[in-house]
């Protein structure tokens, strides 16, 4: 069944520690977007990509990065986790042409707690 | 830049009375609209989208809403709601100049029997 998969769907982990969110979706999607969401918050675009070697930072600042290598596949990675980083990360992908493009499907998503 | 409001945070509804959820946009031409549920723990899934023509648009599990242009409006109605509708509604706006999406911050919708 084709879906977008997120894992892990929880974590907590220290201070200073490197983690990396996987992203992937068998739905042959070239656009894949993640967003962070906080309580009572609007999502939050943090990165984007139109396909493989693509990438770019979105409306929110942050200091996670991303890669997509392989069309299904998009992981966001903090390279020291701070408490500041404790929110829902959500990925999502989109099929090409237009305006189909504008049709996001999510993943259920990362709770992520730095302690 | 596109901007979405969702005017209420909040609304408890009784089960089998209807439901309306009100967005407004911001957005200088004709704008794709969506609406997404969102349940505890799970991702966002999509309730039903307007790209051009019927302003009147049906969605999944029940769920209708209207393009409004005279009041930049897309609210989201259900005649009859059952207890699984109770989860967090999001308001969407995507600009015709890129593939981006603005969100709403939601409304969640509490179901009492």
């Amino acid at each position: 069944e084709a879906d977008i998969y997120q894992t892990p769907r929880y974590l907590v982990i220290g201070t200073g520690k490197k983690i990396t969110l996987e992203c992937s979706q068998t739905m042959g999607h070239d656009k894949m977007y993640w967003y962070q969401q906080d309580p009572g918050m609007e999502l939050h675009l943090i990165h984007y990509s139109y396909g493989v070697n693509s990438t770019e930072k979105g409306d929110l600042s942050s200091e996670s990065t991303v890669s997509r290598i392989r069309t299904e596949h998009f992981p966001l990675t903090l390279e020291s986790a701070r408490p500041s980083h404790t929110s829902q990360y959500l990925c999502a992908s989109s099929i090409s042409g237009h305006p189909s493009s504008y049709e996001q499907y999510f993943g259920p998503g990362t709770r992520l707690t730095v302690t | 830049a596109q901007s979405v409001t969702q005017p209420d945070i909040h609304i408890t509804v009784s089960e089998g009375a209807s439901l309306e959820l009100r967005c407004n946009y911001s957005y200088g031409a004709t704008p794709y609209l969506f609406w997404y549920v969102q349940s505890p723990g799970q991702g966002l899934q999509l309730l039903l989208k307007y790209f051009s023509g019927d302003t009147l648009v049906q969605g999944i599990k029940g769920f209708e809403a209207e393009f409004k242009r005279s009041q930049s409006s897309f609210n989201l109605r259900k005649p009859s709601v059952h207890w699984s509708d109770a989860a967090e509604y999001f308001c969407a706006v995507g600009a015709r100049e890129n593939y981006k999406l603005s969100f709403g911050a939601g409304t969640t919708v509490t179901v009492r029997a």
